[in-house]
């Protein structure tokens, strides 16, 4: 079966600008988690969505943001982007969360790329 | 952002060496988990574990949640050149939303294996 999609695979941006990143889960999946990785802070959780409602957010500015459509595909976005922005930013899903990462999924990533 | 103290930062091994890495926290968890990271792709998941003092094994690869909750050790005996990569631990507490809550990830052991 297909695994967890995201979109774009690269980005580069300028500061100031926004952003919007796109994530489609496994078929099935119902829980999409999200995170960014840096060389400096590692992977750091930023929010998780399960029925197009966010159930768990990590210690992020509201710049970042998302949002979860009725087929479970997500999307984030980055408003005013900064240059400490830039890193990359995995999705996972997982069918339904409840601490089951055995079925827990993560994408390929996005890599941001902030001028 | 929180991160795991994860030993050590980097290996350098001959093929058919023994691995032996760990991850400490001034936090208890629930559980843990250990991860493999590929270049340009997220992480996969290697092993979880979900009670202290738990030992659990995933063919040549062996991890235990440590009796205080508070680390975790993963081993790989007779390493191979896929076994290169970037390892992660990862931490989950309960809280009191029961769903996919978040992970606390340790900051990556890279292992390279010298020909």
């Amino acid at each position: 079966k297909a695994g967890v999609t995201q979109t774009p695979r690269y980005l580069i941006k300028t500061r100031g600008q926004q952003v919007t990143l796109s994530c489609s889960p496994i078929s099935g999946h119902r829980s999409v988690s999200w995170y960014q990785q840096t060389p400096g802070q590692g992977l750091q959780f930023l929010f998780e969505y399960f029925s197009e409602t966010q159930r768990n957010k990590g210690n992020f500015p509201g710049r970042f943001s998302g949002r979860q459509f009725s087929n479970s595909r997500s999307e984030m976005n980055v408003s005013t982007l900064e240059l400490g922005d830039s890193a990359l930013y995995l999705c996972a899903s997982s069918l339904a969360g409840a601490g089951g990462y055995e079925t827990q999924y993560f994408g390929p990533g996005t890599r941001l790329l902030v001028l | 952002g929180q991160q795991l103290n994860q030993s050590p930062q980097s290996m350098f091994i001959q093929e058919g060496e023994d691995v032996s890495m760990n991850c400490t926290s001034s936090s208890i968890f629930n559980t843990w988990l250990w991860y493999k990271q590929d270049p340009g792709e997220g992480p996969v998941l290697l092993i979880a574990l979900y009670k202290a003092g738990e030992l659990t094994s995933n063919g040549r690869l062996t991890a235990q949640f440590g009796i205080t909750r508070k680390d975790s050790f993963l081993n790989i005996s007779a390493s191979i050149p896929s076994d290169v990569g970037i390892y992660f631990c990862a931490g989950h507490q309960r809280g009191p939303n029961f769903g996919n809550e978040k992970l606390t990830f340790g900051t990556g052991t890279r292992l390279t294996i010298i020909p």
